[in-house]
């Protein structure tokens, strides 16, 4: 089971951390993936991270902005996101494999508004 | 970037009938593309992966073709829940991308 949390309202050039909460399978042997969905749209990978930690890949729409990390001894998937902008309203998914990830959460929604 | 473009928009069909669905890479990727099944208010879905392979659980008459720039997910049969939109996603290069689905929709 996957179990994404911390999303919210909040403001252009904010932060947040989004969290997802692994469980059922052997969390730290699996590459995972952050993909995300605007309203109305499709989908937008992300991130993803190896299974200990490296390496990390970003979209070029987030990079420098975002940071994924893991916690492995508690089976948490992050993503640390800043300068957050309008744009990156959208429900957020994390997913396991780096791939063609297999198994989805069910997502948190971050919305970026004055 | 590699782009992924689908074809139709939207496909209008009877449950029972063919679904043909097409995505055409900007560049190849082999054979590392995969479907995606969403329905509204569900997380996506994988349907095919490698091209070709049915993800665990995926019913036969759901099934994958093509290599290099050209792919196509067919389902031989629509039952009742397969209506829903369905994404590709190449795996060949980073960033990963999808293309921007396919609705398939009851006529």
């Amino acid at each position: 089971q996957l179990l994404e949390s911390g999303g919210r309202l909040l403001q252009p050039g904010g932060s947040l951390r989004l969290s997802c909460a692994a469980s059922g399978f052997h969390f730290s042997t699996y590459d995972m993936s952050w993909v995300r969905q605007a309203p109305g749209k499709g989908l937008e990978w992300v991130s993803a991270i190896g299974g200990g930690g490296t390496p990390t890949f970003y979209a070029d729409s987030v990079q420098g902005r975002f940071v994924i990390s893991r916690d492995n001894s508690k089976n948490m998937l992050f993503l640390q996101m800043n300068s957050l902008r309008a744009e990156d309203t959208a429900l957020y998914y994390c997913a396991t494999g780096a791939g063609s990830p297999d198994f989805w959460g069910q997502g948190t929604l971050v919305t970026v508004s004055s | 970037e590699i782009v992924l473009t689908q074809s139709p928009a939207t496909l209008s069909l009877s449950p029972g009938e063919r679904a043909t669905l097409s995505c055409r890479a900007s560049q190849s990727v082999d054979s590392f593309l995969a479907w995606y099944q969403q329905k509204p208010g569900q997380a996506p879905r994988l349907v095919i992966y490698d091209a070709s392979n049915r993800a665990t659980g995926v019913p036969a008459r759901f099934s994958g073709s093509g290599s290099g720039t050209d792919f196509t997910l067919t389902i031989s049969s629509l039952e009742p829940e397969d209506f829903a939109v369905y994404y590709c996603q190449q795996r060949t290069n980073w960033p990963r991308t999808f293309g921007q689905g396919t609705k398939v929709e009851i006529k």
